[in-house]
């Protein structure tokens, strides 16, 4: 069975500029979170889909936005990139609502580099 | 505010040592707490879940234990190996909210 998916691996963008990160879920999942893990702080919670709703949203600024697809697929947007925003990109999924407290599974992540 | 705390930072010992890692936690309303490794540069791999009202979880040469009541988890890991070098992260997820509370991690390292 495939694990949780991400895209792409690598992202390098310019201060001011959007980048689009994507996440394909485990088959059978439809919780889809993100985390940002920034170099020497811990792990960020920054958003919650399910059944294609925005859930829950972490401590974040409104330019980090994102989506979940019918297939239960998402994209996290990040608008007017700032240096800060150089990170690692987590996604993880779990069996939605109903199993919401159940193990997250993560995905490799995408590395953006804002320069 | 419910706040994460790992303790060592970082660890490095022999191989074939068996060691604890500890994760301590403030608010004890908590619905599962949940133990992953991280490779250097990479995701998450989950280890353990311990749902509130268990008191441990065993894999394989791991066992991750839960006293609720104090506020704290151990991973316990046995006959440790070169490959079990990474980060080790804890986290709890609360009763009001789907959301996961991280602690920094502790980085073990086992020298062969």
């Amino acid at each position: 069975e495939a694990g949780v998916t991400q895209s792409p691996t690598h992202l390098i963008k310019t201060r001011g500029q959007q980048a689009t990160l994507r996440c394909s879920p485990i088959s059978g999942h439809t919780s889809v979170y993100w985390y940002q893990q920034a170099l020497g702080l811990g792990l960020q919670f920054l958003l919650w889909y399910d059944e294609g709703e925005e859930r829950n949203r972490g401590n974040f600024p409104p330019r980090f936005s994102g989506r979940q697809f019918p297939n239960y697929s998402s994209e996290l947007n990040v608008n007017a990139l700032e240096l800060e925003d150089s990170a690692l990109y987590l996604c993880a999924s779990s069996s939605g609502l109903a199993g919401a407290h159940g193990a997250q599974y993560f995905g490799p992540g995408t590395r953006l580099l804002v320069l | 505010k419910q706040e994460v705390t790992q303790i060592p930072a970082a660890l490095s010992v022999p191989e074939g040592e068996n060691l604890v890692l500890n994760c301590s936690f403030t608010d004890s309303a908590i619905y599962n707490l949940q133990w992953f490794r991280q490779d250097p540069g990479k995701g998450l791999t989950s280890l353990l879940l311990i749902q509130s009202s268990q008191r441990e979880q065993t894999s394989g040469r791991l066992n991750a234990s839960l006293d609720k009541s104090s506020g704290r988890s151990t991973l316990y890991i046995a006959a440790s190996q070169p490959g079990d070098s990474a980060t080790y992260l804890c986290a709890v997820k609360e009763d009001s909210n789907y959301q996961l509370i991280w602690g920094a991690g502790t980085k073990l390292i086992i020298k062969p």
